[in-house]
């Protein structure tokens, strides 16, 4: 069975400042990787992705995420934040023939000016 | 512009009532799924369908139905046999296997 952990519940950063959400993952397969960004009262939007080749995948609002096999994890990253990146973050993982998606439980992310 | 709407954003439910959620896409996506976020738990997958006129239950189904009689329309209904129905549904779809799920604004269910 796939399952995926995001350790932090909330990670408070100040404006600018660099910031890493963590992601890890178990499964028996080969996996698909996603992260999720979801505004207050909203749908999620998918911000990047993992199918396969390069394991560094970007975004085009400066997010970045790394596939770690090795060490099964997906960890979020950007350099520098803004108050416009406040939003909760969900790690997703699928595999097999349904795409069924496995999410984290995931990670409010709050920039502080 | 293509995706996905969920109606109505703001539902209520009185006890012994069924309601339904209504999801439709133009994304002409042939897999379609519903989930059932509260919070502190991520999200949990209640139903799938991955063609018209089939779906397959997920991993919190009780106390819910669906059908897909078109391509574009996934309704959920939650029935009164679902004790516990205030959480927020998301209703998503996606080309198929491997390709990423795009989601709706969901609707936000409670109880009178």
């Amino acid at each position: 069975a796939q399952s995926v952990t995001q350790l932090d519940s909330q990670v408070p950063v100040f404006e600018e400042a660099p910031v890493e959400l963590r992601c890890n993952y178990s499964s028996s397969v080969s996996v698909y990787l996603f992260w999720y960004v979801q505004y207050p009262n909203q749908g999620l939007q998918l911000l990047l992705k993992y199918l396969s080749g390069s394991t560094l995948v970007e975004s085009i609002n400066g997010f970045e995420a790394e596939f770690n096999k090795s060490q099964t994890s997906f960890h979020l990253r950007k350099p520098s934040v803004h108050i416009s990146d406040t939003a909760e973050y969900f790690c997703a993982v699928s595999g097999g023939a349904t795409n069924k998606l496995i999410f984290g439980t995931g990670t409010l992310l709050a920039v502080q000016p | 512009d293509g995706g996905i709407t969920q109606s109505p954003k703001y539902l209520f439910r009185k006890e012994g009532q069924n309601v339904t959620l209504s999801c439709e896409q133009n994304l002409n996506h042939d897999a379609m799924y519903w989930y059932r976020q509260d919070p502190g738990q991520g999200l949990r997958l209640i139903y799938y369908s991955q063609i018209v006129n089939d779906f397959q239950k997920g991993d919190i189904a009780e106390g819910y139905s669906v059908s897909r009689e078109k391509k574009e329309s996934f309704p959920l209904t939650v029935t009164s046999a679902q004790k516990n129905p205030t959480a927020f549904y998301l209703c998503a779809s996606s080309r198929g296997v491997d390709q990423p799920q795009h989601f709706g604004d969901g609707t936000r269910l409670s109880i009178l």
